[in-house]
């Protein structure tokens, strides 16, 4: 079992709906990350939370907002979503926050339909 | 600059034979080189990782070398088993910036 831990599994949404991810995890990381993974893609990184800062990939709408409410809780508020935007959405945590070396644990994701 | 190129796409290994993926990368500023193995509907799970002064690291069944003067690294699958038919990932790090392969779905015959 992954001990990074994302609700819910599986999120169905409306183009006007507003709706949240969530993602905990309890291994006192440094580093929290959101990816999107369409099929048979690799992960895209989305947003990175390292020691209380974040960091945006500049190609990732607005309709797409992190939050983080402490150092082991992050959040992803969607609205005005659109179809294209379905996909797995994955949350990752890093021991190593600015020294990261690469070694992400990933949670099993949420899978986002927009209808 | 900061592509990281996986090959195959896609690879079909009888049960006990030997799976081979490879990956190669342009920025030599990468110092970490881990790969994932992911299962359909879950996240992807760090299998393996090196770093580039070591040429070859083992645990257990799986196996990277590393090249470093060519800027390759392969993953060895040793005794293929089913068990092992996943989607492989290699990716090249350094500090928060990860940049992953575009992945090689294994399939393994019973």
């Amino acid at each position: 079992d992954t001990e990074v831990t994302q609700t819910p599994k599986h999120l169905v949404m409306g183009m006007t709906n507003k709706k949240s991810l969530k993602c905990e995890q309890h291994m006192g990381h440094r580093a929290m990350y959101w990816y999107k993974q369409k099929a048979k893609k690799p992960p895209e990184l989305m947003f990175v939370y390292s020691y209380e800062k974040l960091s945006i990939n500049e190609s990732v709408p607005s309709r797409f907002s992190p939050e983080c409410p402490n150092s082991s809780l992050l959040n992803l508020h969607l609205h005005a979503l659109q179809p294209e935007d379905s996909a797995l959405y994955l949350c990752a945590s890093s021991p190593q926050g600015r020294a990261n070396t690469g070694e992400l644990f990933f949670g099993e994701g949420s899978r986002l339909t927009v209808l | 600059q900061q592509q990281v190129k996986q090959s195959p796409q896609s690879l079909i290994v009888q049960k006990g034979g030997i799976s081979i993926i490879n990956c190669a990368y342009e920025n030599t500023a990468f110092d970490y080189f881990p790969w994932y193995q992911q299962f359909p509907g879950k996240g992807p799970a760090l299998l393996i990782a090196i770093r580039p002064d070591v040429s070859e690291k083992k645990e257990g069944r799986f196996t990277i070398s590393f090249n470093k003067s060519a800027k390759q690294f392969s993953l060895h699958i040793m005794d293929s088993q089913p068990g092992d038919s996943a989607t492989y990932f290699c990716a090249a790090s350094r500090g928060d910036k990860i940049i992953f392969g575009k992945g090689t779905r294994l399939h393994i015959l019973p």
